[in-house]
């Protein structure tokens, strides 16, 4: 079974400052591990994904991610966020040697206050 | 990058019509597409799992004679709404995964139904 919690329903973050957006897991083998951020009546775009290799992975729009095994997280980062960076976020996790259908979570909001 | 089209994305139904969207992989082969439909303020809820040539997999609790899943090609998938009623007003997403790719799905950028 594979599945992946946001525990955050929203994160606030003033312009400029570094943020945050969580994201555990939990599946039986390894784990791919993937973010998305989601626009107001848009579809997902896919930001950056988790294989193999180096922990810190860096993707689109100046976001990066470190791969925690041993805390089973994926958080999201980034240095200094900007006001449209405000969107919804989501972490997905599929198990390598499972379904290849990954499981999302719940979606973390984050807002950036100018 | 892949390029996943989705259409239409927004509608407006009367209550007993059936609406067809249309999912169209644009750069690349897609063997399995993916309709998730999404309620305000919430996350993705995965309906049915679309393989080219053979029946949809509908996740529990969907009804398969109401979301009627087409995958006849393997760029093209449809989701039609049968006699569409306004509690299937909703924003729908599909997504595909290309083939022998490592499993990031490349999404659609959604279609709004309202069902007056």
């Amino acid at each position: 079974a594979q599945s992946v919690a946001q525990p955050e329903d929203q994160v606030n973050v003033a312009e400029g400052n570094p943020l945050t957006v969580k994201c555990t897991y939990s599946v039986s083998g390894n784990p791919y591990l993937f973010w998305y951020v989601q626009y107001p009546n848009r579809g997902l775009q896919f930001l950056l994904k988790y294989i193999t290799g180096d922990n810190l992975v860096k993707g689109s729009y100046g976001f990066e991610a470190e791969f925690n095994k041993s805390q089973t997280s994926f958080h999201l980062k980034k240095p200094s966020a900007l006001v449209s960076d405000s969107a919804l976020y989501f972490c997905a996790v599929r198990d390598m040697g499972g379904s290849y259908i990954p499981t999302f979570g719940r979606g973390t909001s984050l807002i950036v206050h100018p | 990058g892949a390029v996943v089209s989705q259409h239409p994305s927004r509608v407006i139904c009367k209550s007993g019509t059936s609406v067809k969207i249309e999912c169209r992989s644009l750069d690349f082969q897609a063997t399995t597409m993916f309709w998730y439909r999404q309620f305000p303020k919430q996350s993705l809820m995965l309906m049915a799992t679309s393989n080219e040539g053979s029946k949809a997999t509908y996740e529990q609790g969907v009804e398969k004679d109401k979301f009627l899943i087409n995958h006849a090609s393997l760029t093209l998938s449809t989701l039609t709404v049968t006699s569409a009623h306004p509690e299937d007003s909703s924003f729908y997403i599909c997504s595909a995964i290309k083939t022998g790719d490592t499993g990031e799905l490349f999404f659609g950028e959604g279609s709004r139904l309202t069902v007056l």
